[in-house]
């Protein structure tokens, strides 16, 4: 099984929608971010949180919110999506004593028409 | 504002040569630094880490740190068609440990 799981792997949702973005790891890893990725622009931070009590915002987070659920699950919310948030999303979590190496899920692929 | 940058390419290199993925970064205090490789499509998957100046090898792969001239690179020795990915490079936060800055990717094509 991966370490790292995203559910759904592909959405096709409307404007105005809200959608979620499920995250799960059996890394027992304590940290946990939310990547997008847009063609030529590489991956940009959302959130990311330390541990369960922990949420931080990272360069991009306006229009989504996320919910640390347990510190195996980690989902990022769109609460009105919009077109130009058509993009690839990735979920990534690493372990606070071992460095900063982030593991990536396989990725969510979102569009909103 | 950190940034870490890469020539985004196309890179093209005959199979069996040497393709050298190179990347700068402006956080002066960064310590650590990671090449991922990602398939289209596919999420990033780690390649190597570097944390000390010099070289480090694994297999066909050699990363680079330079932290005075803040400059990371990566040569894949002996090509192959396999090879051909985008290559991402990040640096580690200094201002905030467990936080990655990304560039932008370098896209490699091994022709045979």
């Amino acid at each position: 099984d991966a370490d790292v799981t995203q559910t759904p792997r592909n959405r096709i949702t409307k404007t105005g929608k809200r959608i979620m973005l499920e995250c799960s790891q059996t890394k027992g890893h304590d940290r946990m971010y939310w990547y997008r990725q847009d063609p030529g622009l590489g991956l940009r931070l959302i959130y990311y949180s330390f541990d369960v009590k922990d949420i931080n915002k990272g360069e991009i987070s306006d229009g989504y919110s996320v919910s640390r659920q347990a510190q195996a699950k980690f989902s990022l919310s769109l609460e009105s999506a919009i077109p130009n948030q058509t993009a690839l999303y990735f979920c990534a979590t690493s372990d606070a004593s071992g460095g900063e190496t982030q593991y990536f899920g396989p990725g969510t692929r979102l569009l909103v028409l | 504002q950190k940034e870490v940058e890469q020539n985004s390419g196309p890179l093209s290199v005959p199979e069996g040569a040497i393709a050298s993925l190179n990347c700068t970064y402006s956080d002066r205090g960064s310590q650590s630094f990671f090449w991922y490789r990602q398939y289209s499509g596919k999420s990033p998957e780690l390649i190597m880490s570097i944390y000390s100046n010099g070289d480090k090898e694994d297999g066909r792969f050699t990363a680079q740190l330079n932290k005075a001239s803040q400059y990371v690179s990566l040569l894949i020795r002996d090509s192959q068609p396999s090879d051909s990915a985008t290559y991402l490079c990040a640096g580690g936060d200094s201002s905030n440990t467990g936080k990655l800055i990304f560039g932008q990717g370098t896209t490699l094509q091994v022709k045979p």
